[in-house]
């Protein structure tokens, strides 16, 4: 069973500040990083999708980077609005599957 | 709406009923899948269909059983639950099996087993 880490579980910030959270997950046999945001009540919605090692991907206010080697990534967010909040999932994959980790809840409070 | 349409949304169902859950996409896609999430755990992947054959099957009791009659819709049948397997049953799909596509996942179906 591989195991994929999420830290922190929850986060709460206030609107404005910018914050960002890892993910960890061995690195062996590892193919692509993938990054999920789900809003309460709504589906999953992809963000980024980083194979390669260093690779840096940015969406607005998001970015994302990856490491291969150490196996981890991390999500940033600059300038947290109300409407960031959400659950943040990663999901390594290896072969044709996702394994996706716990998640990391994020209230940004106006 | 992301294009991946899961019904019904909500679903309370006693342990000797049969219930089916329905997902449907018109992406064009050719894999989909069934994940379960159980309370503070992670998303599970239950079952792989690409080009309507099972690819994959995560161990998963039998009293959950998947169908797909075609590339655009996905089943999960229902028997015999257990309380312990409420949970949020999430579709998705994807271009082909292979998730450097990524995913399209619907808006899940809420069970609760009593």
């Amino acid at each position: 069973i591989l195991n994929v880490e999420q830290s922190p579980q929850s986060l709460h910030v206030q609107e404005g500040d910018s914050t960002n959270f890892t993910c960890s997950f061995p690195s062996s046999n590892f193919y692509a990083l993938h990054w999920y945001r789900w809003e309460t009540a709504k589906s999953p919605e992809a963000l980024f999708v980083m194979t390669l090692n260093g690779d840096e991907k940015k969406k607005g206010r998001i970015s994302a980077t990856l490491n291969t080697k150490e196996g981890y990534s991390y999500l940033y967010i600059k300038g947290s609005q109300p409407e960031d909040s959400a659950t943040y999932l990663c999901a390594p994959e290896y072969g044709q599957n996702f394994v996706f980790g716990p998640g990391t809840r994020l209230s940004v409070l106006p | 709406e992301t294009g991946v349409t899961q019904t019904p949304r909500h679903l309370v169902m006693g342990m000797t009923n049969k219930k089916s859950l329905k997902c449907e996409q018109h992406l064009g896609h050719n894999a989909m899948y069934w994940y379960k999430q159980s309370a503070k755990k992670p998303l599970e992947l239950m079952f792989v269909y690409n080009f309507k054959e099972q690819t994959e099957n995560n161990s998963v009791p039998s009293r959950f059983s998947p169908e797909c009659p075609n590339s655009s819709h996905l089943f999960l049948h229902l028997h015999t639950l257990q309380p312990e397997d409420s949970a949020l049953y999430l579709c998705a799909s994807s271009q082909d099996q292979g998730a450097i596509y990524g995913y399209t996942f619907g808006s899940g179906t809420r069970l609760t087993v009593v």
